[in-house]
């Protein structure tokens, strides 16, 4: 069984640039969430997706947006960096609507 | 605001001995709980979870407690090993499948 995979590992932007990350779902999970961790704080969460809509949104503005493929992998977009975009990203997925999540390794974005 | 707060930043312990990690929440929606464990340069991993139906879920030396009147879980490690040495975040949701909302974890250190 295959688990969650992200890419790229780690990454760095400029200010007012767009980034976009890559997050393939573990084997047989259909919903993928995305969270934000900052130094030193516990993730927050982004959004969800659920066959290939978004199932939720955390207090995240809209230049965060996604999309999940009918293979249940998923991208998040971020448009406009910003310095405080500087943080872990972390995609999770899960199996329908069960509670545990399972997570990837994360990619690290730094925003100059 | 912090609807899941874990007031520890860090514990330390002897080898053999037992921890407890401690989670508080707000939310009195929240009916569902979990721990994961996170290693540097790696994602969360999950440990345990309890449904609020329960008081007690036991996995190996993995115990967790829910105290709904006092909005409180604790996680309890027996015996704890070097390897359990990490960062461990507490997590709650509601409405199965949902958002996972964390606290801003403990950082755990077990000393041989």
């Amino acid at each position: 069984e295959t688990g969650v995979t992200q890419s790229p590992t780690h990454l760095i932007k400029t200010r007012g640039q767009q980034v976009t990350l890559r997050c393939s779902s573990q084997s047989g999970h259909n919903t993928v969430s995305w969270y934000q961790q900052a130094l030193g704080q516990g993730p927050q969460f982004i959004f969800q997706y659920y066959r290939e809509e978004e199932n939720g949104r955390g207090n995240f503005p809209p230049r965060f947006s996604g999309l999940q493929f009918p293979n249940y992998s998923s991208e998040l977009n971020v448009n406009a960096l910003e310095l405080d975009d500087s943080a872990l990203y972390l995609c999770a997925s899960s199996r329908g609507q069960e509670n545990e999540q399972f997570f990837g390794p994360g990619t690290r974005l730094t925003v100059l | 605001d912090q609807q899941v707060k874990q007031n520890s930043p860090s514990l330390s312990v002897q080898e053999g001995r037992i921890s407890i990690l401690n989670c508080d929440y707000t939310n009195s929606m929240f009916d569902y709980f979990l721990w994961y464990k996170k290693y540097p340069a790696e994602g969360p991993t999950f440990l345990i979870s309890i449904s609020s139906i329960k008081d007690k879920n036991e996995d190996g030396r993995f115990t967790v407690f829910l105290n709904k009147s006092a909005k409180h879980l604790s996680l309890h490690i027996v015996p704890s090993q070097p390897g359990d040495s990490a960062v461990y975040f507490c997590a709650a949701s509601y409405n199965a499948g949902n958002m996972l909302t964390f606290g801003g974890g403990t950082r755990l250190m077990v000393k041989p």
